[in-house]
């Protein structure tokens, strides 16, 4: 039972780098999202889809770059890695939009130098 | 502009007493709200949740009271166990599933 795999669960990357987190789930959700979390913060909406080929900008988007080519793949795009970019990246799903909770990955715990 | 605050950064319990953990929110328009709980290392699992027409949701150990008129939503864990010891996050919607978080408790429960 995956569930939601992220991949890579740790990575550095030098500023100006750029690199993609994959995400992707089992489950045939139409609904996919990314997360970042910062210390002492709760989970800000980065990206989030609504099915294959639907995105849409979430609270904290600059930055990052989204595509669903499939129902069951939301990679998201960093273009050039900065400092502030230093975060645990959460991908998330789930099956419906409303009153059903959102199943996550084990995060991407991301370092910019 | 933080519509979810868990005011309390962390909170220490006796193994077997209630662990209560509030939740305030800003926004009238929330009609859903959940609880997370995450382990360190890995994703914020699902816990209880509760939709705005109740005001109290059970499930085993977990309660989850919402009181509209104060904007305010707890979870109470009752016994508390070791096992429980994470960070809990409080979270709410509007129409849709676009979720807000809080930043979270840190429960221990010592044994």
């Amino acid at each position: 039972n995956a569930g939601v795999t992220q991949t890579p669960k740790f990575r550095i990357l030098k500023i100006g780098q750029s690199m993609t987190l994959q995400c992707t789930q089992d489950m045939n959700h139409n609904y996919m999202y990314w997360y970042r979390q910062d210390p002492g913060m709760g989970l800000k909406l980065i990206y989030y889809s609504v099915g294959a080929g639907i995105t849409d900008k979430g609270e904290v988007p600059n930055g990052y770059n989204v595509s669903r080519s499939t129902t069951e793949d939301f990679p998201l795009r960093l273009e050039l890695a900065a400092p502030s970019q230093t975060s645990v990246y959460f991908c998330a799903s789930s099956y419906t939009d409303r009153g059903g909770p959102q199943h996550f990955g084990d995060g991407t715990r991301l370092s910019i130098l | 502009d933080q519509q979810v605050k868990q005011n309390s950064p962390s909170l220490s319990v006796q193994e077997g007493r209630i662990s209560i953990l509030n939740c305030d929110y800003t926004n009238s328009m929330f009609d859903y709200f959940l609880w997370y709980k995450k382990y360190p290392a890995e994703g914020p699992t699902f816990l209880i949740s509760i939709s705005s027409i109740k005001d109290k949701n059970e499930d085993g150990r977990f309660t989850v009271f919402l009181n509209k008129s104060a904007k305010h939503l707890s979870l109470h864990i009752v016994p508390s166990q070791p096992g429980d010891s994470a960070v809990y996050f409080c979270a709410a919607s509007k129409y849709g599933n676009k979720l807000v978080f809080g930043a979270g408790t840190i429960l221990r429960v010592k044994s």
